[in-house]
């Protein structure tokens, strides 16, 4: 299977500290998508990193791509707890469909 | 519409029976997708249609499984003979178009999901 993995699968911090969640997938990739899911219904597009790049920032978001290890890492600074919610990697292979991980489960307390 | 709609948003069916799902994607997005997420998992990766190009079936299950896209725009996932294994949230996607290599990245747009639960 070339579901990615994703940890840890779940995550309880206090509001205003930093949440990282990582990445792993198994084959090359063209780019490497993050997604995040409020209780169980649609997923909505956070970032998308390619294949050639090693960092991208979106607002309080920062992720990192590793092809070399085949992993990504997701950071969220300053976490709220309306940043409560799952979170998703998603690769784009040359297979021309989106393989999503497993999730990482991110409980802020306030 | 604005975004993907999916219908119905909850079904409760009885094991045996067949259900249909419907997905409505975006106006104007070539490529639509089906995934499947079971209480708490990822999600799987069922077909993908693109445009007129033959659907990529290689998620779906097992034979029971079918989906068909007409005119381009709607498209229905039937699921035959239900088995309680088939409860989860069926999740519609769309794109404006496929993936295409490095220089693509289209983000694609999830509907809200379809809830199905066989007794």
């Amino acid at each position: 299977s070339q579901q990615g993995e994703e940890d840890p699968q779940a995550l309880s911090i206090q509001e205003g500290e930093n949440a990282t969640m990582n990445c792993s997938y198994k084959t090359s990739i063209n780019n490497l998508q993050w997604y995040r899911q409020n209780s169980g219904r649609g997923l909505v597009h956070l970032i998308l990193i390619r294949s050639n790049e090693r960092e991208k920032h979106s607002g309080r978001l920062r992720v990192t791509l590793d092809t070399s290890k085949k992993s990504s890492s997701l950071l969220i600074t300053a976490s709220r707890a309306a940043d409560t919610a799952s979170y998703f990697c998603a690769t784009e292979h040359n297979t021309d469909k989106l393989i999503f991980g497993t999730g990482t489960r991110l409980q802020v307390f306030p | 519409g604005a975004g993907v709609s999916q219908s119905p948003s909850n079904k409760v069916t009885e094991k045996g029976k067949d259900v249909e799902l419907r997905c409505d994607p975006i106006s104007g997005h070539t490529a639509l997708y089906w995934y499947r997420q079971s209480l708490g998992q990822g999600l799987e990766f069922l077909i993908y249609f693109q445009g007129n190009s033959a659907p990529d079936k290689s998620g779906l299950p097992s034979d029971r499984f079918s989906a068909e896209r007409t005119g381009g725009s709607v498209s229905t996932l039937t699921i035959q003979r239900t088995q309680q294994e088939d409860s989860a949230v069926y999740l519609c996607a769309s794109s404006l178009d496929g993936f295409t290599g490095p220089s693509s990245g289209n983000t694609i747009y999830f509907g809200e999901g379809s809830w199905l639960t066989v007794v």
